[in-house]
């Protein structure tokens, strides 16, 4: 299995663009996460989806951030417009439903200038 | 605020020495698990003990949990340089969410 994966890695962009971040999860998985980590804030959890459906975004900033999940196989970030604090690493996980073991991607080195 | 706080936050040891993290939670869990992550690098699955466990093996790991102080520790035995990463704990929910504390930071030097 090719794990998950997240693209881009990195991603280096101007306040007030809009950024997509993007995630496949592990085959099979129900349950997808979005994590962002910043060396002030430590890993923070922004939403998960179960099935599909969003089922706690509770972590989620702002209005400037969405994010879905049209399939079981796809998953995007988007912040609109971006800003300078939202410069972190993103992190993409999924897990099967109810196992709480997750697998994380890569993650996506974001800058805002 | 997240549920596992860790400590010490940075632990810088030798090798062939042992390396002990520890991990406190504040509300009931149904199991909790530690991973690492290396530098630059997503997070990895180390271990899970649930509630009703008290101590869990995995080659070089041992975890304990104590429900009662609602605590963890992550012994690594022997350590390596290679061992070298942060090291987190997160709590789990019968709802399949788990919550993570802050790391620990370990330095294993050759």
């Amino acid at each position: 299995d090719a794990g998950v994966i997240q693209s881009p890695r990195h991603e280096v962009t101007e306040m007030g663009q809009e950024v997509t971040l993007r995630c496949k999860p592990i085959s099979g998985h129900n349950s997808l996460f979005w994590y962002r980590q910043t060396m002030m804030r430590g890993l923070e959890l922004l939403i998960y989806f179960n099935n599909n459906v969003p089922i706690d975004d509770s972590g989620m900033p702002e209005d400037r951030f969405s994010a879905k999940m049209p399939n079981a196989s796809f998953s995007t970030l988007k912040i609109q417009p971006s800003e300078p604090r939202d410069s972190a690493v993103y992190f993409c996980a999924s897990s099967l439903s109810g196992r709480n073991i997750q697998y994380f991607g890569a993650g996506t080195r974001l800058s805002v200038l | 605020s997240q549920q596992g706080e860790e400590d010490p936050q940075a632990l810088s040891i030798q090798e062939g020495e042992n390396a002990t993290m520890n991990c406190s939670y504040k509300t009931s869990i149904n199991n909790l698990q530690w991973y690492r992550q290396n530098s630059g690098r997503g997070l990895v699955h180390l271990i899970l003990i649930r509630s009703n466990e008290r101590e869990k093996h995995s080659g070089r790991l041992r975890v304990t949990l104590d429900t009662s102080k609602k605590s963890s520790s992550l012994l690594i035995t022997a350590s390596r340089a290679a061992d070298t990463a942060s090291y987190f704990c997160a709590t789990g929910t019968n709802a399949g969410k788990s919550t993570f504390g802050d790391g620990t930071t370990l330095t294993v030097k050759p």
